[in-house]
């Protein structure tokens, strides 16, 4: 399964509503999708999984929907932290994907 | 909280082998989903595999581009995930991580990570 992220950059000013999107190339078990956030030089961490549940410690500000080929991850008012690469994730069948990444820089 | 730790990174000809090891704490290792993941310098990350619980049958899956060449074990008595890589290509290069799942998830939410083992090849 190939997932596909938009937009490639999101340039946003801290405070305001980031919307990423990450699109399927065959339907997903929605308990099978994940999003991280990576910044440079650290190793990925996990913010959702399951479409839309938090992973502990992560803020109510990150939220997750969708089904099928369609989820996104919305992150309600972008703090100075928030700035970095996010990628969605599948499996649940017996080969796991990355999407290429969607980066949220400041305006 | 769970702890990983790998070792064994370096750099290797091509055609060459090398030998990662993850040593885990702060869970009960036996019962974990394990995987393997890679990434190339400046891009995403790439799921290289997965090894189960013994109690599942420590089944094993595979990245199309490594199968064949690579190889995950565990040894639960001594809290270590393994990846063992041969027929090295210069495309695998990159920063491997081993990573665990949230309880429960199915094997592939990675709550946890190690904190990277570099592997370079090149000639």
């Amino acid at each position: 399964i190939v997932l596909t992220q938009s937009p490639g950059t999101l340039s946003l000013s801290p405070g305001e509503r980031a919307t990423l999107s990450c699109r399927a190339s065959q339907s997903v078990d929605s308990r099978f999708l994940v999003w991280y956030q990576q910044i440079r030089g650290q190793a990925p961490r996990l913010l959702i999984y399951a479409t839309s549940t938090r992973a502990a410690g992560i803020p109510d500000r990150f939220s997750g929907s969708g089904s099928g080929t369609d989820f996104t991850l919305t992150i309600s008012r972008l703090e100075p932290e928030d700035f970095a690469v996010y990628y969605c994730q599948q499996y649940g069948t017996s080969e796991w994907t990355f999407g290429q990444g969607t980066k949220v820089e400041i305006k | 909280e769970v702890q990983l730790v790998e070792s064994g990174g370096g750099l290797v000809k091509p055609g060459g082998s090398l030998r990662l090891s993850c040593a885990v704490s702060g869970r009960t290792f036996s019962d974990l989903y394990m995987s393997w993941v890679r990434q190339a310098p400046g891009r995403g990350p790439e799921w290289v595999g997965l090894i189960k619980c013994k109690a599942d049958g420590e089944t094993v899956h595979y990245a199309a581009p490594v199968k064949g060449r690579f190889t995950i074990s565990r040894d639960d008595s001594r809290n270590t995930l393994y990846l063992q890589m041969n027929s090295l290509k210069i495309e695998d290069t990159g920063v491997y991580y081993c990573a665990t799942d949230v309880p429960y998830s199915g094997g592939g939410a990675f709550d946890s990570w190690g904190q990277g083992a570099l592997v370079t090849v090149s000639s």
